[in-house]
């Protein structure tokens, strides 16, 4: 099994729709866990971490279930301007090693 | 403030030849990555380094050798290039004692071994 787990996807959804990715770990050892987004043939960014009472900014919604071992990403009100790929990861160490899924494809359509 | 840099963009090498890739932040930051990625494997780390004068390897580092002479440096090196390295190779930094983990990431390198 894969240390972090996403479905690849492609996602499509029209503008305005509301999307939701989720992504599953296996080390119960995880200590802190994020979204990136990495557009076409450009470097991954930091879009959200992820938090045990779960955050939010703006659109995006971030989730943790330490027990079910999954986090997930919920976009409202998709622009075309979200259509990237969104890389789930998780770091378990101090030495600030991170673990990277795959990542989740979007493509939000006019 | 150009934050992370990383020198060539592209390179085509022929199997067997070597090169260095360089990377550079101005952002002094002690903590200092080199991953590669490919289609269906997603992110994976080659070297990193925790500060200035150690590297550590990672995930996948037969193939390549490192160097962090100065703290705004990473080299990655490539003694003998074969066709299984043609990867994009990113280089990333953060701080050591940033809470969130965030790694900026430089631009890239597209690399074609033939």
């Amino acid at each position: 099994r894969k240390e972090v787990e996403q479905d690849p996807g492609p996602f499509n959804v029209p503008e305005g729709a509301t999307v939701a990715f989720n992504c599953t770990y296996s080390n119960s050892a995880s200590q802190s866990f994020f979204w990136y987004r990495q557009d076409c043939r450009k470097e991954p960014k930091l879009l959200m971490s992820v938090y045990s009472s779960g955050n939010e900014d703006g659109r995006f919604t971030a989730q943790l279930n330490r027990a079910s071992q999954y986090i997930s990403l919920l976009i409202r009100d998709s622009k075309l301007s979200d259509s990237a790929t969104y890389l789930c990861v998780v770091n378990i160490g101090n030495n600030r090693k991170l673990i990277w899924g795959l990542g989740t494809s979007l493509a939000v359509n006019p | 403030n150009a934050g992370v840099t990383q020198t060539p963009k592209f390179r085509v090498l022929k199997t067997g030849q070597s090169m260095t890739l360089l990377c550079a932040q101005d952002m002094n930051h002690e903590y200092m990555y080199w991953y590669r990625q490919d289609p269906g494997m997603g992110l994976r780390l080659i070297h990193y380094s925790v500060g200035e004068g150690t590297t550590a390897k990672g995930e996948v580092p037969d193939g390549y050798n490192v160097s962090r002479l100065k703290k705004q440096n990473f080299l990655l090196g490539l003694e003998s290039a074969a066709p299984s390295q043609t990867s994009v190779y990113f280089c990333a930094s953060t701080e050591r004692t940033s809470g969130n983990n965030e790694q900026f990431f430089g631009p890239g390198t597209r690399l074609t071994v033939l």
